[in-house]
């Protein structure tokens, strides 16, 4: 596609619910990154993954949240058990190699948990 | 501490004019330098790389110092379209890539 798409554009769940946030990032696009962002805050590191391989998880807040690109193309982001805090807009960005390129962001998902 | 720490803002300036944001970083190892602008609502995009040698684009002048672990951002004869977040990124290896808190720029007729 043209740019990265992320879907739902927006999400409400109920606390305790569980979610999955679904990013297609740029075709051809090695790295995958996952942000999460709070109101006025900038974009905070969740994961990253070069192909289809999670090389770094070290930001997801807890063991509720799983994130996976089987097949090196389309990303998941699964929220369980959901918490108010977990309310933030979570942003997928893709690039050609890596951080040291242009990250392309997609719309982002606007979750609210209830 | 956190590792990129920007100005706070909102910066409130009348179109025209000139204005600056620094940000700085933690870590020395940090190899790639940019400025990222996000509008209201809209995902962040890519405004300019930060080069060590310093560039320029349009009315956009972007700073590196290594020696001091800061970057800056320079926006001459201000527009209202100005008006955004500028996010400050750095990339300290590889994938891992911080980006700041945020300033936000409101440019007033």
């Amino acid at each position: 596609g043209a740019g990265v798409s992320q879907s739902p554009r927006y999400k409400v769940a109920k606390r305790g619910q569980d979610v999955a946030l679904r990013c297609d990032p740029i075709s051809g696009h090695v790295s995958l990154f996952w942000y999460q962002q709070a109101l006025g805050q900038g974009p905070e590191f969740l994961t990253y993954f070069q192909n289809e391989a999670q090389l770094d998880k070290s930001g997801l807040p807890s063991d509720r949240f799983f994130a996976e690109r089987p097949e090196g193309s389309v990303s998941t982001l699964k929220i369980q058990r959901t918490q108010q805090e977990d309310s933030a807009v979570y942003l997928c960005a893709s690039s050609l190699i890596d951080g040291n390129t242009e990250a392309f962001f997609g719309q982002g998902t606007r979750l609210t948990v209830v | 501490r956190k590792e990129v720490e920007q100005d706070p803002g909102p910066f409130n300036v009348p179109e025209g004019a000139t204005v600056a944001f620094n940000c700085t970083y933690s870590n020395s190892a940090s190899q790639s330098f940019f400025w990222y602008r996000q509008d209201c609502r809209k995902e962040p995009k890519l405004l300019m790389s930060v080069y060590s040698s310093g560039n320029e684009d349009g009315r956009f002048t972007a700073q590196l110092n290594r020696a001091s672990q800061y970057i800056s951002l320079l926006i001459r004869d201000s527009k209202l379209s100005d008006s955004a977040t500028y996010l400050c990124v750095v990339n300290i290896g590889g994938f891992k890539t911080i980006f700041g808190a945020g300033t936000r720029l409101f440019v007033k007729a």
